[in-house]
């Protein structure tokens, strides 16, 4: 069981340029979440998507879009890429088992984005 | 101030000690909470998942909430090389419309030496 898989692990991007970061997961959740990790800062949600065809935005968003066209996949893109988004991007997702919204949240592995 | 304050660390212990974890928060609308484990370079791993204040145990490990005084805590037992990692608290609330937001503790990086 793959659980939550996360595409590239590792990535350099320059300045301006764009890129997409691809979160998969197998376990037929709902919920989808978009987080970045940096030193100090804990984890941080960046947008999230309740089901498919719908997001939302965390609480650091600015930056990023999402997309959510398969209830198994949730896109994270950066149009324009800044060296302030260099970080490591975590993608986790959560199950509605009894209809309930507090399910714990499964997380990936990561991805390391250097922005030069 | 931070919703969430953890110490980061570092922890060093020997092998076999009583590891013992905190962390408090200042947001009463926290409904659930968790701690996580992190090994470098890889996700966090859910470890304990509690509601309510009280005890919770998995084997060697033991969550404990305190809502009174806002404090969560994690206890290892018998602390083997193998639980060196950093350890998130996470805490949890209904988001409208559904799914949950986590806010997480900056982590607590331990080490236990052989």
């Amino acid at each position: 069981n793959a659980g939550v898989t996360q595409t590239p692990k590792f990535r350099v991007l320059k300045t301006g340029q764009s890129m997409t970061l691809l979160c998969a997961q197998d376990m037929n959740h709902e919920y989808m979440y978009w987080y970045r990790q940096d030193p100090g800062m804990g984890l941080r949600l960046i947008h999230y998507s309740v089901g498919e065809g719908t997001t939302a935005k965390g609480e650091v968003p600015d930056g990023y879009n999402v997309s959510r066209l398969k209830k198994q996949n949730f896109l994270l893109g950066l149009e324009s890429a800044a060296p302030s988004q260099t970080s490591v991007y975590f993608c986790a997702s959560s199950s509605t088992r009894q209809g309930a919204s507090n399910q714990p949240q499964h997380f990936g592995d990561g991805t390391r984005l250097s922005i030069l | 101030q931070k919703e969430v304050e953890q110490d980061p660390g570092p922890l060093s212990v020997p092998e076999g000690a009583i590891v013992s974890l905190n962390c408090t928060y200042s947001n009463s609308a926290f409904q659930y909470f968790m701690w996580y484990r992190q090994y470098s370079r890889k996700g966090p791993e859910l470890l304990m998942y509690t509601y309510s204040s009280g005890n919770k145990e998995d084997g060697r490990f033991t969550a404990q909430v305190d809502k009174s005084s806002k404090y969560i805590y994690l206890f290892i037992r018998d602390s083997q090389p193998s639980d060196s990692a950093t350890y998130l608290c996470a805490m949890s609330r209904i988001l409208t419309g559904g799914g949950n937001k986590l806010t997480f503790g900056t982590g607590t990086q331990l080490k236990v030496e052989l």
